[in-house]
């Protein structure tokens, strides 16, 4: 069955460093996006991407985010500048097509993010 | 903010059925109703979802009130895999962002 792999699983990194996750969505999956789950709340949309452009994104998602489709098959999320409160499982996810409504999303397994 | 509501925990024996309400009484008329769970604190998982007509899968069931306010999420036989939050969340037609709440957190004990 295919799904949505996210790399790493777990990653570690100093307060203020830049951080990449990278994410391979379903093939032929046309829309992607990036949750992330700080430990014990709710599961927040970040961003959406179609068409090589960001569709919509929250609040959140401010300067310091960024995502990118370097290629054909990976889609990543950058953080500039990590802070604390960016600790947090991101979520990675993708659907088919928009166009032919309502299917559903697929999700990988995450990215646990600690900054120290 | 979510526009539905959940019980936030409920339990259920092995081999029974599992009933998971869900209210969304602002819903309009063009929103479909999704579920989806989260096994600890793997990533969601699509179960089902429907517009107004109940549904049926390979996982669960989907019964829809006539006026659309509430759903019920239905395990037939629900195992100790099942155990899990379960989200109920309404989204627009073709629109695929997610409002996950709180969800109902259920426990399948044997």
């Amino acid at each position: 069955e295919p799904e949505v792999t996210q790399t790493p699983s777990h990653q570690v990194t100093q307060m203020g460093q830049e951080v990449i996750l990278r994410c391979v969505p379903i093939s032929n999956h046309l829309y992607f996006y990036w949750y992330r789950q700080i430990l014990g709340q709710k599961v927040e949309f970040l961003v959406s991407f179609y068409n090589n452009e960001i569709s919509e994104k929250s609040e959140i998602f401010d300067d310091q985010f960024s995502v990118e489709r370097p290629d054909g098959s990976n889609f990543t999320l950058k953080i500039r500048s990590t802070k604390l409160e960016d600790s947090a499982m991101y979520f990675c996810a993708s659907s088919e097509d928009l166009a032919r409504r309502n299917t559903e999303a697929f999700f990988g397994q995450g990215t646990r993010l600690t900054v120290v | 903010d979510a526009k539905t509501t959940q019980p936030p925990s409920m339990d259920c024996a092995e081999g029974r059925a599992a009933n998971l309400p869900c209210n969304h009484s602002t819903i309009s008329g063009n929103e479909y109703v999704y579920w989806y769970r989260q096994i600890h604190s793997q990533g969601p998982q699509y179960i089902i979802h429907g517009l107004k007509n109940n549904e049926t899968n390979e996982m669960a069931s989907l019964i829809i009130t006539e006026d659309r306010k509430s759903s019920t999420l239905i395990l037939p036989h629900a195992t100790l895999r099942d155990t899990a939050v379960y989200y109920c969340i309404v989204s627009l037609t073709g629109f695929q962002k997610l409002v996950f709440g709180t969800g109902t957190r259920l426990l399948v004990s044997p």
